[in-house]
């Protein structure tokens, strides 16, 4: 059975920091890993897909990274600004495709 | 083009009524899914729907019901309502079902809360 843990589960940070968020799982035959951001009260965003080819995708100041040999998946926020603040999860599909499983997220504080 | 949009925003019901939940994918998109958030976890999933089938169905009790429309809209149905129902619903949409390498894309959600 697939699962998925966010490590730390919570962050603060000053403005200007760089930072990673770490996600694992424990079945390493999946078809992409999806990070998300999510403000209080919101739903989910889409930030980054990487498919099981792909090492890694960027996007802006965001890179995130994949190592399905050892279950890993980092998002590295460069130069963190305080409207990065929110709650940032990955996900992985099941095997059939039909859902995907998510970790329980990370929330991150950045500070001016 | 418009994204995914669910409604009601707000739901307060009371213990033992039933509540539907409404959700229209993104233009284009045939499958629909349903998740669970509870706070401070992460969501856990309940249905998916495909052309009007179920395709996917989560480890849910039977008071959880759904069906998805012609024009690929969804409802979700919760009967005999428990505090415990307390949660933010979400939806989402995929051009198709079954196929892991596409991305999900998520509405703002539905916040329930069961007094």
């Amino acid at each position: 059975k697939q699962e998925v843990t966010q490590i730390p589960a919570a962050l603060s940070v000053p403005e200007g920091e760089n930072l990673v968020l770490n996600c694992s799982f424990t079945d390493s035959a999946i078809y992409n890993l999806q990070w998300f951001r999510q403000d209080p009260g919101k739903g989910l965003t889409s930030l980054l897909l990487i498919q099981s080819s792909q090492r890694e995708q960027t996007s802006g100041r965001l890179n995130a990274s994949l190592d399905k040999s050892s279950g890993r998946s980092t998002l590295y926020i460069a130069a963190s600004q305080p409207g990065d603040s929110a709650t940032y999860l990955c996900a992985v599909p099941t095997q059939a495709g039909t859902a995907l499983i998510f970790g329980k997220g990370t929330t991150l504080s950045v500070s001016s | 083009d418009a994204g995914v949009t669910q409604s009601p925003t707000h739901l307060i019901k009371t213990r033992g009524q039933h509540v539907t939940l409404r959700c229209s994918p993104i233009s284009g998109h045939k499958s629909v899914s349903w998740y669970q958030q509870v706070l401070g976890q992460g969501p856990q999933f309940i249905f998916q729907y495909y052309e009007k089938e179920e395709r996917g169905r989560g480890n849910f009790p039977d008071r959880f019901s759904a069906r998805q429309f012609p024009n690929y809209s969804s409802e979700l149905n919760v009967n005999a309502l428990l505090l415990g129902d307390s949660a933010l619903y979400l939806c989402a949409s995929t051009p198709f079902s079954g196929q892991g390498g596409q991305p999900q894309h998520f509405g703002d959600g539905t916040r329930l809360s069961i007094l």
